[in-house]
């Protein structure tokens, strides 16, 4: 878990501002990454992830992220921000070099004020 | 939604009591995980599974255990409950150890 880190413990934004948040991880060679969120009261869904190509990749309800590799980052960004995406974000990389675990930063709480 | 089933979804019990916490998925998949989830502290890994029979520790194993009998079920175990593991669990399956995982919608458990 330590190889994960997510800047931003808790933001706190006005509707339509735009929002990034970051990630990076410490794992060398192949990674895979992901970005998940938790809505209040439900569990983890899958909002993007990158494998390979293009590194700037496009998930669900308009969030993006990108992968700069020089940079051991994969943060997540959206344009305009809606009340409805407040909840807690959660970035996680997967690399053969942590073997089968499968470990997440500790989170960032997202509150988007009307 | 991935076929995840968690069971039960709310308990309280007393310290000091076994518990076992219950995963159950329908897709098949080869990778279980069991997550703890606590304020301040995201998720944290308490065990993994990669196969039948085959388990191994997260970074908060400690007071637990676990087992996986078949594909389908994987079995958390507070071995002796204690205040400390009240919590939210969350079991995540996926297919492949490099692909994303799919969460089940978490037990509650409060130790008292």
């Amino acid at each position: 878990a330590q190889s994960v880190s997510q800047h931003n413990h808790h933001v706190i934004l006005s509707e339509a501002a735009s929002l990034e948040l970051g990630c990076n991880y410490s794992y060398g060679g192949t990674v895979n990454l992901f970005w998940y969120v938790q809505y209040p009261g439900q569990h983890l869904q899958l909002l993007l992830k990158y494998f390979s190509g293009d590194p700037l990749v496009k998930g669900i309800k308009g969030f993006e992220a990108e992968f700069i590799k020089s940079k051991f980052s994969f943060n997540l960004r959206k344009p305009s921000v809606q009340w409805s995406d407040t909840a807690e974000y959660f970035c996680a990389p997967k690399s053969p070099n942590t073997g089968n675990q499968f470990y997440f930063g500790t989170g960032t709480s997202l509150t988007v004020i009307p | 939604d991935a076929g995840i089933t968690q069971s039960p979804r709310h308990k309280v019990t007393e310290t000091g009591t076994p518990v076992t916490l219950r995963c159950h998925q329908t897709e098949n998949h080869r990778y279980m995980y069991w997550y703890r989830q606590d304020p301040g502290h995201g998720l944290r890994l308490i065990h993994y599974s990669y196969g039948v029979k085959d388990t191994d520790k997260g970074e908060v194993s400690d007071g637990y255990s676990v087992s996986r009998s078949k594909t389908e079920d994987f079995l958390l175990t507070l071995e002796s409950a204690t205040s400390s593991q009240t919590s939210v669990y969350f079991c995540a399956i996926s297919e492949r150890r490099d692909r994303e995982a799919f969460f089940g919608q978490g037990t509650r458990l409060t130790v008292v």
